[in-house]
């Protein structure tokens, strides 16, 4: 089946503008993760959706950065008044529900290149 | 201090050549511990977890937890061109969330 995927691939926008990226999780993987990679970094957690529990958005670095999910579906990380230090590579990823093993394998997308000029 | 203390390399090896990986980590509530290989341009994908202490072999990789000197290792036997990509450790605790805490990936190039 179709494995995660996220779009748009690569976006180029102006500081101050509004960005919006998609993410369309593997059917069934009730759980949905946000991750930030900046250049020659790890992955920094941004928020988790798990079903219909309050979202996990401990790691959102400032109020500009929001994310929706509907249902057990798409979802979308909105970055309002971009800065410079936000252009990263954003990585989106589901896994199958619970606390067990199962969980612990997160499907990655190919992430969206963000570069704001 | 990071929570997660991986060497970012690059790490360059001859074809056949047994490569080992390595990360620190400084919470001691961390309880899985998993390894992603991404090549380049691409998402992460999981090679082995484990769960506490102890060793998980798969094939050619072979996965190490020392939790008590805090100390994870990836060992890779008969390494192939192939193998050449960023090998991330990642971590998480016992709770609930499945958030994962991420070391800075080792760059590995395996050359012919």
């Amino acid at each position: 089946g179709a494995g995660v995927s996220q779009s748009p691939s690569n976006k180029v926008t102006e500081k101050g503008k509004d960005v919006e990226l998609r993410c369309d999780p593997i059917s069934g993987h009730t759980a949905l993760y946000w991750y930030r990679q900046r250049l020659g970094q790890g992955l920094e957690f941004l928020i988790y959706f798990q079903g219909n529990s309050a979202p996990d958005k401990s790691g959102l670095p400032s109020d500009r950065f929001s994310a929706e999910r509907t249902g057990e579906s798409v979802s979308t990380l909105t970055i309002q008044r971009t800065q410079q230090e936000d252009s990263a590579v954003y990585l989106c990823a589901s896994s199958l529900p619970g606390a067990g093993a199962s969980s612990y394998e997160q499907y990655f997308g190919p992430g969206t290149r963000l570069t704001v000029t | 201090q990071k929570e997660v203390e991986q060497d970012p390399g690059p790490l360059s090896v001859p074809e056949g050549a047994i490569v080992s990986l390595n990360c620190t980590y400084s919470n001691s509530a961390f309880q899985y511990f998993m390894w992603y290989r991404q090549y380049s341009r691409k998402g992460p994908e999981l090679l082995m977890y484990t769960y506490s202490s102890g060793n998980k072999e798969d094939g050619r990789f072979t996965a190490q937890v020392d939790k008590s000197s805090k100390y994870i290792s990836l060992f890779i036997r008969d390494s192939q061109p192939s193998d050449s990509a960023t090998y991330l450790c990642a971590m998480k605790g016992g709770g609930a969330t499945n958030k994962l805490i991420f070391g800075t990936g080792t760059l590995l190039a395996v050359q012919p």
